[in-house]
């Protein structure tokens, strides 16, 4: 079946340093979107991507989506503690009746 | 404020009894879903209903039920059934399945 898949499941880093999570497709998605859990709370829209190669910012957060949307990225510059969590990249199902969620990617930070 | 709230926040329950888990949402949204999450497993979609009075089962359904005879609500009752019901539950809705889901503040079931 569909399959969303992330790397890497966990990934601990010093204050400053950047952070990179990927998430691959099994098939061509018609959006990608990606969610931020932190410790104990629940998964929170962090944004959405739609055309091929797209490139999104948001401050230190930059998202990429593949030209054969079927692969996404978000690289973090400089982490922060805040930086802290979760993170998910999901996909809708060819049904488009639902989303499927990767693994998520662990991301902790130390100072 | 708009959202979507579920309570309770933590639940106890003693093996063999069943248990309904509430969500209400008032951010006017047709889809609805519920999700399991168990630590090193992501997302699981237990049910999801894109209307009222309509549901559909998800990749983990078996032990569990739901209903949604209302826009706002679709409880998630976790049965006996339910071979390893201790998880952490969220409840989400969006305005279409191809968009954002909000989720609620989720519920963590222990069963004793």
């Amino acid at each position: 079946g569909q399959q969303v898949m992330q790397i890497p499941q966990y990934q601990h880093v010093q204050e400053g340093e950047d952070f990179t999570t990927y998430c691959n497709s099994s098939t061509t998605l018609s959006n990608i979107q990606w969610y931020k859990q932190r410790p104990g709370g629940h998964p929170v829209f962090l944004i959405q991507l739609v055309k091929s190669g797209e490139v999104k910012k948001q401050k230190r957060l930059t998202f990429q989506f593949g030209e054969a949307k079927k692969n996404s990225s978000l690289h973090i510059t400089a982490t922060q503690t805040t930086d802290v969590g979760t993170y998910f990249c999901a996909g809708p199902d060819q049904a488009g009746t639902a989303l499927i969620f990767g693994k998520g990617t662990t991301l902790s930070v130390s100072s | 404020d708009g959202g979507i709230t579920q309570s309770p926040k933590y639940l106890f329950r003693k093996e063999g009894q069943n248990v309904t888990l509430s969500c209400e949402q008032n951010l006017n949204h047709d889809a609805m879903y519920w999700y399991r999450q168990d630590p090193g497993q992501g997302l699981r979609l237990i049910y999801y209903s894109q209307i009222v009075n309509d549901f559909q089962k998800g990749d983990i359904a078996e032990g569990y039920s739901v209903s949604r005879e209302k826009k706002e609500s679709f409880p998630l009752t976790v049965t006996s059934a339910q071979k390893n019901p201790t998880a952490f539950y969220l409840c989400a809705s969006s305005d279409s399945p191809y968009n954002e889901q909000f989720f609620g503040p989720g519920t963590r079931l222990t069963v004793l």
